[in-house]
């Protein structure tokens, strides 16, 4: 079974600039999730989709950031337009429906390194 | 609301040392469930452990060991024998239950601990 995908796993762009991320999650799993870590401080969560639908998106932090899920698959997270503070790790992970009494467990994907200069 | 608090920023031993990260969490939830992760220099985040609410059996994993203790809010990770390929971030998250709710399976993390092993 593949694992959790982003793309790319790098990215350098200067600020203004617009960066799409995309994050494939492992097939089958509803729960996919965006988390970024930016210089020295924790991993943040930033949004849960279940299937194609926002479940949760309170870790956004600013209009710039667009996430989406069409269809249910694959995420894209687009920012735009980048700031200098966008810079840091952006992981995706997923996990499947939860059952009851069963542990679902989250993947996490190996992340995409942004860099506005 | 989830909170996960690493001490520790960086920690830094020399080969062989024992060394232990702390970590201290706080939640509502009865039922929750508390990981650690590795982000080595290469970026990825390595899934360690996880330890549910109900469990508080420590466990050893080799040279990782980890120490539950609900009565204190604590999940503390010791690696014995340090080696220099321990070197990198750690992280202790923490999970609200799973199921179909707002914060169903979103993991709150700690700052991490920076550990450099020297040689």
């Amino acid at each position: 079974e593949a694992g959790v995908t982003q793309f790319p796993s790098h990215s350098v762009i200067e600020k203004g600039q617009t960066v799409t991320l995309r994050c494939d999650p492992i097939s089958g799993h509803d729960n996919l999730y965006w988390y970024r870590r930016v210089m020295g401080k924790e991993i943040k969560f930033l949004l849960h989709f279940v299937k194609e639908s926002k479940q949760d998106e309170s870790g956004m932090p600013n209009n710039r950031f667009l996430a989406e899920r069409t269809g249910g698959t694959y995420s894209t997270l687009k920012v735009q337009p980048a700031e200098l503070e966008d810079s840091g790790v952006y992981f995706c992970a997923s996990s499947r429906s939860p059952f009851s009494g069963v542990y679902n467990e989250q993947f996490f994907g190996p992340g995409t390194r942004l860099t506005v200069l | 609301a989830q909170k996960v608090t690493q001490a520790q920023t960086e920690i830094s031993v020399v080969e062989k040392e024992d060394v232990t990260l702390d970590c201290v969490y706080e939640t509502r939830d009865t039922t929750y469930y508390l990981f650690w992760y590795k982000q080595p220099p290469s970026g990825e985040l390595v899934f360690l452990i996880r330890r549910n609410s109900f469990d508080e059996q420590n466990e050893i994993s080799g040279r990782y060991s980890w120490n539950f203790q609900k009565s204190t809010s604590s999940f503390n990770f010791t690696i014995t024998a340090s080696q220099v390929v321990d070197s990198a971030v750690y992280f202790c998250a923490l999970s609200g239950p799973q199921g179909h709710n707002t914060n169903a399976g979103k993991s709150t993390f700690g700052d991490g601990t920076t550990l450099t092993v020297k040689p």
